[in-house]
């Protein structure tokens, strides 16, 4: 059974704190992705990363980062957390190619204090 | 900038009645859409999908329609049961790279 995992799906953290979040797919799939999904506004687009070590900027990069070492693992830094973050986050991965299926892990519930 | 949505917010099913989802896009240059499932507390599952060079497609118990002319996606469950419940997500784009709309909760009554 084909599977992302994300690491944990409650955090509560502190204005300014350094939050990690992390994402595993057992696919072996190239593509992975970061998402914040918040009400009314459906799933925004933060980072995706085509390979190992590689990364690129959706619509809403500001304030987070990622990083991908092993290819299927990819995680989402925020440096320095702020209550607008405060937000589910979604990890998916698909294979390679034009199309194919996003598969999306249960999701993060981050709480900035 | 582009941008994906949905007509209704909500939509309020009789059990055994056919849903009906609708999604309006504005993004000419997709060629994949892409219909989810997100149950509460999960993430989001997929359940069809469609190429832009097709305008109908078919799977258990659901249709979904794609009117390039309108750029309009539809999404239909027919014999809705209260497993349906859910909020859906249309999603359009092409490698890899996907706008998703914001969603409608679909609410199947008894």
């Amino acid at each position: 059974d084909v599977k992302v995992t994300q690491s944990s799906r409650y955090l509560v953290k502190r204005t300014g704190e350094k939050v990690f979040l992390e994402c595993v797919q057992d696919m072996d799939h190239e593509n992975m992705f970061w998402y914040r999904q918040d009400p009314g506004l459906g799933l925004r687009l933060i980072y995706f990363s085509y390979d190992v070590k590689m990364k690129e900027k959706g619509d809403i990069p500001e304030g987070y980062s990622v990083s991908r070492e092993k290819k299927e693992r990819f995680s989402l830094i925020l440096e320095s957390a702020s209550t607008n973050q405060t937000s589910m986050y979604l990890c998916a991965s698909r294979s390679q190619g034009p199309a194919g299926e996003l598969f999306f892990g249960e999701g993060s519930r981050l709480t900035v204090l | 900038g582009e941008s994906v949505g949905l007509h209704l917010p909500t939509l309020s099913v009789q059990e055994g009645d056919n849903s009906i989802i609708n999604c309006a896009y504005s993004n000419s240059a997709s060629d994949y859409f892409i219909w989810y499932k997100q149950e509460s507390g999960k993430g989001p599952q997929f359940i069809i999908d469609i190429r832009s060079n097709m305008d109908k497609r078919q799977g258990q118990r659901v249709t979904v329609l794609l009117n390039k002319t309108v750029k309009h996606l539809s999404l239909q469950i027919a014999a809705t049961q209260p497993g349906d419940s859910a909020v859906y997500f249309c999603a359009e784009g092409s490698w890899g790279k996907f706008q998703f709309g914001a969603g409608t909760q679909v609410v199947v009554t008894p």
